[in-house]
Formats: C-alpha cells, sequence, structure tokens
C-alpha cells in the first residue's frame, strides 16, 4: 500500500530565506509523486509533480522539488521565500490503479515571516 | 474552481438527518473524486466514480454514498449524518491541462450538531 509522511506540522521561516518542506513516501514500483497547496478557504492547487526524468522537478510560483529514491523523500523547495507563500502544503503519491486516486499526507503549514 | 462547482458550500444540520453534496463538472471527464479534510489526517478520499452508475469505494467511505446518474453530477450522501462527519468535502476532476494532476473544488463544509 502507498503512504505518504510529512514529518512536520509546521514550518516557519523568515522572508527571503530558503525553504523547505519535507516528504517521504512507500510505495510498490515506481512512484508518481505530487505538491499541492491550499490558501486559506480554498481548494488544493497543483504545484508540481514528478512522474519520471529528472529528479529536479520545477513548477510553479518559483518551486521545485527533487526526488530522490535512495532516501525516499520528494522534498519541496523554494530559494527565496515570500509571505505569500504561507500556506498549507500537502505532499501526495499516486496510487497504481488506472483510477488516479491520490494518497495525501497530513499537510504542513508554512508560515513565512516578514 | 473553472470547471467544477460544488454546492452547498457550507451546511450545518443535525446528527441523523440526510445530507446530500452536489460536485459538477464541464469537463465531461470520466472519473470524478470525493475527498474530506481533517486536521491531522489530510485528505483522504471517500468514494471515485469511472462513469455514469460505475463508482468504487475509498480508504473512508464507511456512513457515505454516492451517486453518478450523469456524467456532469457526481453526489455525496450522508445517510445519517454523525458529528464524525464533520469535515470539509472536496471534490475532484483530473485536470484537462496535465496528465494525473487533479483540479479541486472550493469545498463544501459540513457541521454535524
Amino acid at each position: 500500500a502507498q503512504s505518504v509522511a510529512q514529518p512536520e506540522d509546521q514550518v516557519n521561516v523568515a522572508e527571503g530565506n530558503p525553504l523547505t518542506v519535507k516528504c517521504t513516501y512507500s510505495v510498490s514500483g515506481n512512484p508518481y509523486l505530487f505538491w499541492y497547496v491550499q490558501y486559506p478557504n480554498r481548494g488544493l492547487q497543483f504545484l508540481l509533480k514528478y512522474i519520471t526524468g529528472d529528479n529536479l522537478v520545477k513548477g510553479s510560483y518559483g518551486f521545485e522539488a527533487e526526488f530522490n529514491k535512495s532516501q525516499t523523500s520528494f522534498h519541496l523547495k523554494k530559494p527565496s521565500a515570500l509571505v505569500s507563500d504561507s500556506a498549507l502544503y500537502f505532499c501526495a503519491v499516486r496510487d497504481r490503479t488506472g483510477a488516479n486516486n491520490l494518497f495525501f499526507g497530513t499537510g504542513t503549514r508554512l508560515t513565512v515571516i516578514p | 474552481d473553472a470547471g467544477i462547482t460544488q454546492s452547498p458550500r457550507h451546511k450545518v444540520t443535525e446528527t441523523g438527518t440526510p445530507v446530500t453534496l452536489r460536485c459538477h463538472q464541464t469537463e465531461n471527464h470520466r472519473y470524478m473524486y470525493w475527498y474530506r479534510q481533517d486536521p491531522g489526517h489530510g485528505l483522504r478520499l471517500i468514494h471515485y466514480s469511472y462513469g455514469v452508475k460505475d463508482t468504487d469505494k475509498g480508504e473512508v467511505s464507511d456512513g457515505y454514498s454516492v451517486s453518478r446518474s450523469k456524467t456532469e453530477d457526481f453526489l455525496l450522501t450522508l445517510e445519517s449524518a454523525t458529528s464524525s462527519q464533520t469535515s470539509v468535502y472536496f471534490c475532484a476532476i483530473p485536470s484537462p491541462t496535465g496528465a494525473n494532476v487533479l483540479t479541486f473544488g472550493a469545498g463544501s463544509r459540513l457541521t454535524v450538531l
């Protein structure tokens, strides 16, 4: 069975500093991995995905994530945080069926301090 | 979000009453999904549909039923609501702009007293 772990409920970072939001996964076979972001009172928005190919994936709003197979990780990163990046971030893994079901982590709340 | 709408957006009900949430899409997609979001649990799949009258259970389907009588609508029903079903419910469809990506609705906040 597939699963995703986000070990940090809360991450605080100063504006302008680099940010990292951690994610580890467990899945049999090759993973399909995703990051979504949720702003207050909104639905989830897609940020980026890893399906195959280059381990460094670039996505929306300057975010990127690095797929590390040996560490089974897919950490989200951004070189310079903005106050507007403050939101709830979810890592997800897709199941192996054709149904495209996503299994989500518990979420990490990112707060960027001015 | 474009192409997917949920109704109602907010509902307060009492324990034991039936509740139906509606998801409507204009993308003509086969697949539709219902998730619930709870603190400490993230999003969990309740049910999904892969076509008209074709549905299957997700990881937290107990206490919920669904129906899909036409492509554009996917209904989630709580036959007898309980306080443990207080949650925010999200509908999703595959994104028209990216393979393997889901587009989520704005959510329906349900409170069961």
